[in-house]
C-alpha cells in the first residue's frame, strides 16, 4: 500500500534552516509528482510547491520562493523540503502529499511533521 | 487565486451538510475536497468535482457551477465532523489552491 513517511518534529530557532524528509514507497517513485503542505495551529492548508522525482523539477509558491529548496533521493525514494531563514510564523505542520497521475489533487498524505521555531 | 468557504457550518445527525466553496467562474475548473479530522493528515473524499476514492461512503457528492462548488453530506453522522477544504488547480499560475476551510459541526 502507498505510505508517505515523514521525519520526527523539530524545533529550530529564528533564522535557522529545517530539513523535513518523505519516504515514499508502495508505488513506483518517480511516477509521480510529490507537492509540500503546511498547517500552522489553527490555520488552514497552505501549498509550498511541489517536485517531480522523475527529473527534480520543482515550482514552488511565489510566497516561499525565496527561502525553500526541494530535492529528491530516487535511490531512497526520499523528498526533502529545505525552508530557510525560519521565523515564528513557520511554526506548523508540513505534510508531503502524493499528487494524482490525472488531476492535480493529493491522494495520499504523509503524517505530518511538526516543525517549531522559537527562541 | 482565493476560494471562500464559510468559517462554520451545523447540522444535525441524519440532515444534509451543504459546504460551498467560491470563486469567480469556478465552474470552469475541477474541484477537490478533503476532510481532516483533528490530529490527522487530510483526507481526499470527492475528486473532479463529483467522484468519490474508494472507501469513501455514497453520502459525499459533490457539484460545481457558476462561481460556487458544493460539496453534500447527506445523512450526517457524528463521524463526519471534521474541517472541510476545497482545493483547485490555478491553471494561469500552476499553483494548487486551498479554500480557507470549512468546521462542520454535528449538533
Amino acid at each position: 500500500q502507498v505510505q508517505l513517511m515523514q521525519s520526527a518534529a523539530d524545533v529550530k530557532k529564528p533564522g535557522a534552516s529545517v530539513q523535513v524528509s518523505c519516504e515514499a514507497s508502495g508505488y513506483i517513485f518517480t511516477s509521480y509528482t510529490l507537492s509540500w503542505v503546511r498547517q500552522a495551529p489553527g490555520q488552514g492548508l497552505e501549498w509550498m510547491g511541489w517536485i517531480a522525482p522523475f527529473n527534480g523539477n520543482t515550482k514552488y509558491a511565489q510566497k516561499f520562493q525565496d527561502r525553500v529548496t526541494m530535492t529528491t533521493d530516487t535511490s531512497t525514494s526520499t523528498v526533502y523540503m529545505e525552508l530557510r531563514n525560519l521565523r515564528s510564523d513557520d511554526t506548523a505542520v508540513y505534510y508531503c502529499a502524493r499528487e494524482g497521475l490525472t488531476s492535480i489533487l493529493f491522494d495520499y498524505w504523509g503524517q505530518g511533521t511538526l516543525v517549531t521555531v522559537s527562541s | 487565486y482565493v476560494l471562500t468557504q464559510p468559517p462554520s457550518v451545523s447540522v444535525a445527525p441524519g440532515q444534509t451538510a451543504r459546504i460551498t466553496c467560491g470563486e469567480n467562474n469556478i465552474g470552469s475548473k475541477t474541484v477537490h475536497w478533503y476532510q481532516q479530522k483533528p490530529g490527522q493528515a487530510p483526507v481526499l473524499v470527492v475528486f473532479d468535482v463529483r467522484d468519490r476514492p474508494s472507501g469513501i461512503p455514497e453520502r459525499f457528492s459533490g457539484s460545481n457551477s457558476g462561481n460556487t462548488a458544493t460539496l453534500t453530506i447527506s445523512r450526517v453522522e457524528a463521524g463526519d465532523e471534521a474541517d472541510y477544504y476545497c482545493q483547485v488547480w490555478d491553471t494561469s499560475s500552476g499553483d494548487r489552491v486551498f479554500g480557507g476551510g470549512t468546521k462542520l459541526t454535528v449538533l
